[in-house]
């Protein structure tokens, strides 16, 4: 079935404990990109790549690295994670950008403390 | 930052009814796309059209695009209570990087 999958679903932490969340996708999709959902602000990108080793900011990149070693794989990496950073987290993929529908993960939770 | 803004924020309608949703957006666009939601899970792509096409049809779903007036509507006919869900446009701008930037969303609710 094709996919994108995140994991963890849900993630409780404390403030400056580093974690990573991770995204894949089995669609040999090129590109691939990270959104925060919050209450009255929609989606939000945080970054995006648009092939292996080439990634970009988003709208709202402040405290988040990613990498994208493989093309199915770009994980989210919170290094000291604040509680301002408490958000649903969606990982999305799409043959190649905005010009094709893009594929959502599950979504992850996560709870800053 | 948000492109597209949809309108009405929040939608309640009855089993069989037509559900209405528009969306506005600022700049010039390659595409609108349109995703539904339901609560806390992943988006789910609906439908895509692009600059160059006013009207789009897909099931029980039809979207219209007018450039002129920075405006796309979404129509779900005879609804059904599986379609209470968020529904969000989202834009493709023809400049500032190659991505989606969504809006904030309908949030509709189809009654027994």
């Amino acid at each position: 079935e094709a996919q994108v999958t995140q994991n963890p679903r849900y993630l409780i932490t404390v403030t400056g404990k580093k974690l990573t969340v991770t995204c894949s996708q089995n669609m040999n999709h090129e590109y691939m990109s990270w959104y925060r959902q919050d209450p009255g602000l929609g989606l939000r990108q945080i970054y995006y790549s648009m092939n292996v080793e080439v990634t970009d900011k988003g709208d709202v990149p402040e405290g988040y690295k990613v990498s994208r070693k493989e093309k199915r794989n770009f994980p989210l990496i919170l290094e000291s994670p604040s509680p301002n950073q408490t958000s649903l987290y969606f990982c999305a993929s799409s043959p190649g950008g905005q010009n094709y529908g893009y594929t959502f993960g599950s979504g992850t939770r996560l709870t800053v403390v | 930052s948000q492109q597209g803004e949809e309108d009405p924020q929040a939608l309640s309608i009855q089993e069989g009814e037509n559900a209405t949703m528009n969306c506005s957006y600022k700049t010039s666009i390659n595409n609108l796309q349109w995703y539904r939601q339901n609560s806390g899970r992943g988006l789910v792509h609906l439908i895509l059209i692009r600059s160059n096409e006013r009207e789009k049809h897909s099931g029980r779903l039809r979207v219209t695009l007018d450039t002129s007036k920075k405006s796309s509507s979404l129509l779900i006919t005879a609804s059904r209570a599986a379609d209470t869900a968020s529904y969000f446009c989202a834009t493709g701008s023809t400049g500032g990087g190659n991505k989606l930037t969504f809006g904030t969303g309908t949030q509709l609710k189809v009654e027994l």
